[in-house]
């Protein structure tokens, strides 16, 4: 069962434009949130995290929304480029090891 | 270097074959994952070697077998897959074993098996 849930599934976007990715947890314990980027054919590389202390947080064009109350958390990708076309996974951890991943968005921009 | 290699790219092998794929990292990380990614889904843990001692085995089964024999490699050793074994096999490494460590993530093997 996951843990995480992640929406979209996949999503487009026009050149400049925004793209949101939404993810949902249940598990309260939970306390620490990165968001991975994966390019085909390559591993996931770290993108932005974020603590549930913070309900905002911003590096560059990309941007983390915290919800705690609502246990909710997105990415907002600002003046979307085709070098972000991509495949994103929100993750939670609240152990030392274990991240539980949402089950991925793939990020399409057109020119 | 911040970069994790992983060797070989890609890996062809028979139900009956035995294989090793290999990770390696020289950043002083003392934390060591491998990872099973199938296609369009998350990557799934399999085993953590904290400080080349393994920690967590997320119930894989044994024809899967990791190996750490210093602080900078990771084999894992595969013997009698299964076609649905075939998927991308990730290594990562964090500097700790803390969730606030960014695990950085190898290229990956593609593994197949016919």
């Amino acid at each position: 069962q996951q843990q995480v849930k992640q929406s979209p599934q996949s999503l487009i976007v026009q050149k400049g434009g925004i793209s949101i990715i939404n993810c949902a947890y249940e598990n309260t314990a939970f306390d620490y949130f990165p968001w991975y980027q994966q390019f085909p054919g390559k591993g996931p590389a770290l993108l932005i995290a974020i603590r549930p202390d913070v309900s905002e947080k911003k590096e560059g064009r990309f941007t983390i929304s915290f919800n705690k109350s609502a246990k909710q958390f997105s990415l907002h990708i600002m003046d979307s480029q085709p070098g972000d076309s991509a495949t994103y996974f929100c993750a939670a951890n609240n152990d030392d090891y274990k991240l539980s991943f949402g089950a991925g968005t793939t990020v399409t921009v057109r020119a | 270097d911040t970069e994790v290699t992983q060797t070989p790219k890609h890996l062809v092998m028979g139900m009956t074959n035995k294989k090793s794929l290999k990770c390696e990292q020289h950043m002083g990380h003392r934390a060591m994952y491998w990872y099973k990614q199938k296609a369009k889904k998350p990557p799934e843990l399999m085993f953590v070697y904290s400080y080349e001692k393994l920690s967590i085995n997320e119930s894989v089964p044994s024809r899967f077998s990791p190996e750490c024999p210093n602080s900078s490699l990771l084999n894992l050793h595969l013997h009698a897959l299964q076609p649905e074994d075939s998927a991308l096999y990730l290594c990562a490494s964090s500097q700790e074993p803390l969730r606030e460590n960014e695990q950085f993530f190898g290229p990956g093997t593609r593994l197949t098996v016919l």
